[in-house]
């Protein structure tokens, strides 16, 4: 399996615009969470989806954040409008909720910065 | 979730051994403690997890207090890369979507 898949690695853009992370979870695997990783905060759950439906989305900062999980190999998280502070990595995680461990993987990240 | 309190940092020589002790005094018994690291650059990665019992695999040792108060983690020989951030973290067994609260961790530096 190639693991979590996310898209772009990285990404530029100014003040205002929208920006779409986008994220390929590992196939068999029924629960997703996104995470946003900052110097000053640490890593941080934003929202978690079971079975394509969003569970808790406590996480998420403000209305400018949404995450949508049409199917269950595809997720993307939204940001509009952005703003400086929202410059950090973004990471999806993958796990299936009936395992042993409850494992979650990881992607690689995405490296978001606002200028 | 319960808290847990990690070192900020830590150093070890290569080809040393290395314990990295958490505290989590507020545990309860349907919490398991868990084991991940962050390699630099890269997302987190499991590592371990445990109930009662220490355990073994490929990876790691995890070593957990008969009061269940405090683990460690014990790496049997650092390597180089074995350099990252190692957060432990406590999962309640009836969260059944498996969410995870990071803290900060601890910063394993290894030289050479």
């Amino acid at each position: 399996d190639a693991g979590v898949i996310q898209s772009p690695r990285h990404e530029v853009t100014e003040m205002g615009q929208e920006v779409t992370l986008r994220c390929k979870p590992i196939s068999g695997h029924n629960s997703l969470f996104w995470y946003r990783q900052t110097m000053m905060r640490g890593l941080e759950l934003l929202i978690y989806f079971n079975n394509n439906v969003p569970i808790d989305d406590s996480g998420m900062p403000e209305d400018r954040f949404s995450a949508k999980m049409p199917n269950a190999s595809f997720s993307t998280l939204k940001i509009q409008p952005s703003e400086p502070r929202d410059s950090a990595v973004y990471f999806c995680a993958s796990s299936f909720s009936g395992g042993p461990t409850y494992e979650q993987y990881f992607g690689p990240g995405t490296r978001l910065t606002v200028t | 979730d319960a808290k847990t309190t990690q070192p900020n940092s830590m150093e070890s020589n290569e080809e040393e051994p290395v314990h990295l002790p958490c505290n989590h005094s507020t545990i309860s018994g349907t919490d398991y403690i868990h084991w991940y690291r962050q390699l630099p650059s890269q997302g987190p990665e499991y590592v371990i997890h445990g109930l009662t019992s220490n355990v073994n695999n490929r990876m790691a040792s995890l070593a957990i207090a008969e009061d269940r108060k405090s683990s460690t983690l014990i790496l049997h020989r650092a390597t180089l890369r074995d350099a990252a951030v190692y957060y432990c973290i406590l999962r309640d067994i009836n969260n059944a979507g498996n969410m995870l609260t990071f803290g900060g961790g601890t910063r394993l530096m290894v030289k050479p």
